[in-house]
């Protein structure tokens, strides 16, 4: 059974960066997209932009100069980096496998990680 | 972006009944489009991928059809465990995006 789990910091001050790690156990990080998902309190939920396990990224315009998602394979961990956070940027921030089976979908999800930005 | 419309954005169901939520994409997304289910307090969960395709685990009263920019979700009787969030979620041109949600809530 594949599992993800989020970790980092719950609290980044504004114009910082929010830095969260998602560890994958239970399965190879090979062939998959992995991505991170996030969730205003209250609202729905918003794709920041996924990696595939050899590196290469995507990326939400919306987020685009400001994130960075990069993989360690070796450790079975992948990683967001979203920078000059504003209190906008509070959210549950979930990681994902996107898989394909007639499409993409997200197959597995870690927990979520409440991250607040205030100061 | 693709844009997702959910209605009813809530609804008030009894134990039992059929109900039905539908999406629509601002433009066609073939029969990329997926569901998922979510609970208060909890990641989302996979119910329906490709349109109408059961995921593993998923009870069959739930079911999905659609194509092209117009999708349905139903349960055909609901159980109290099924009182959640629905989402709709487009996989057919990045960004990937989602609809804003319907709560299902107890009448």
């Amino acid at each position: 059974q594949v599992q993800l789990q989020e970790s980092g910091p719950g609290l980044v001050k504004p114009s910082e960066t929010l830095s969260l790690n998602c560890t994958v156990s239970g399965g190879a990080m090979s062939s998959y997209y992995w991505s991170w998902i996030r969730q205003p309190p209250g609202k729905g939920l918003e794709c920041i932009g996924y990696i595939y396990y050899s590196g290469s990224t995507n990326y939400n315009p919306s987020f685009k100069s400001r994130v960075t998602i990069s993989v360690d394979t070796s450790k079975n961990q992948f990683s967001l980096k979203l920078n000059s956070v504003t209190a906008a940027d509070t959210a549950v921030y979930y990681c994902a496998r996107r898989s394909y089976s007639g499409g993409y979908h997200f197959d597995y999800w870690g927990q979520g990680t409440l991250v607040t930005v205030s100061s | 972006d693709i844009q997702m419309t959910q209605s009813p954005s809530s609804l008030s169901a009894s134990v039992g009944d059929r109900v039905t939520i539908t999406c629509r994409a601002s433009q066609s997304v073939s029969y990329f489009l997926n569901w998922y289910q979510q609970k208060p307090g909890k990641a989302p969960k996979l119910l329906i991928y490709a349109a109408s395709n059961l995921q593993s685990g998923v009870p069959s009263r739930f079911s999905g059809s659609g194509s092209g920019t117009d999708f349905t979700l139903t349960i055909t009787s609901l159980q109290p465990e099924d009182f959640a969030t629905f989402y709709c979620q487009q996989s057919y041109s990045s960004p990937l995006t989602f609809g804003g949600g319907t709560k299902v809530e107890i009448k």
